[in-house]
């Protein structure tokens, strides 16, 4: 659980789609998160997925799980300068949630 | 239903001091989790408590230490303070749901030990 990995960097053009990607470490995780910082701030709950699921969508949100390669992503359509922020997966295993070191997306205007 | 409430929102402390962070989690919650977060380490977990009882602990000095009391609020304290201690402290709150367990965040208290 400790070594759950993350592109440090991203940039996307407003309007664009952004792709975070997210490699976990434990394959009996049973639930897996995205959460969102902007500064200053706490970490929010953006969304999460079973780990049944192949993917899930909530809005401009789409979340994709490939269990074989454990690997997770967050693509955010229609990006707009509102979600440059920094982007943690994180897994539960054992009631003790495991962090990603975060992504930061920057949007250009 | 009111968030996580994490109280100072800042601190300012000088090595040698101690510190003690305070937590309200959301209504309900029973279980407080904390977490250090700098820039070059990232998010790092300190502890989780219970129902009063520590139940799960990170890779910290013993200079750390938290407790929660009966009405699930929880306090952490850090003694002997260091100027690597400077960080942002995150408090988070859970409850098992249907749709798996969920850490609610604060906003954090940001500390800086000078």
């Amino acid at each position: 659980g400790e070594d759950v990995e993350q592109s440090l960097f991203l940039s996307v053009r407003e309007g664009d789609s952004s792709v975070i990607n997210c490699t976990y470490t434990d394959s009996s995780s049973t639930y897996l998160y995205w959460y969102k910082q902007e500064p200053g701030a706490g970490l929010q709950l953006l969304t999460y997925i079973f780990s049944n699921m192949d993917m899930k969508q909530d809005q401009r949100l789409t979340v994709l799980l490939n269990k074989k390669d454990k690997h997770l992503s967050l693509r955010i359509a229609d990006t707009q300068t509102g979600d440059s922020a920094i982007y943690f997966c994180a897994e539960n295993i054992g009631n003790q949630f495991y962090f990603g070191t975060g992504t930061s997306l920057t949007v250009i205007p | 239903k009111a968030g996580v409430t994490q109280t100072p929102r800042y601190l300012i402390k000088t090595r040698g001091q101690q510190v003690t962070l305070s937590c309200s989690p959301i209504s309900g919650h029973r279980s407080v989790s904390w977490y250090q977060q700098t820039p070059g380490q990232g998010l790092q977990f300190l502890f989780e408590y219970f129902s009063e009882t520590q139940r799960n602990k990170g890779n910290f000095p013993g200079r750390f230490s938290g407790r929660q009391f009966s009405n699930s609020r929880s306090e952490m304290n850090v003694s002997t303070l260091e100027l690597g201690d400077s960080a942002l402290y995150l408090c988070a709150s859970s409850s098992p749901d249907r749709g798996g367990e969920k850490l609610f965040f604060g906003s954090g208290t940001q500390l800086s030990v000078l």
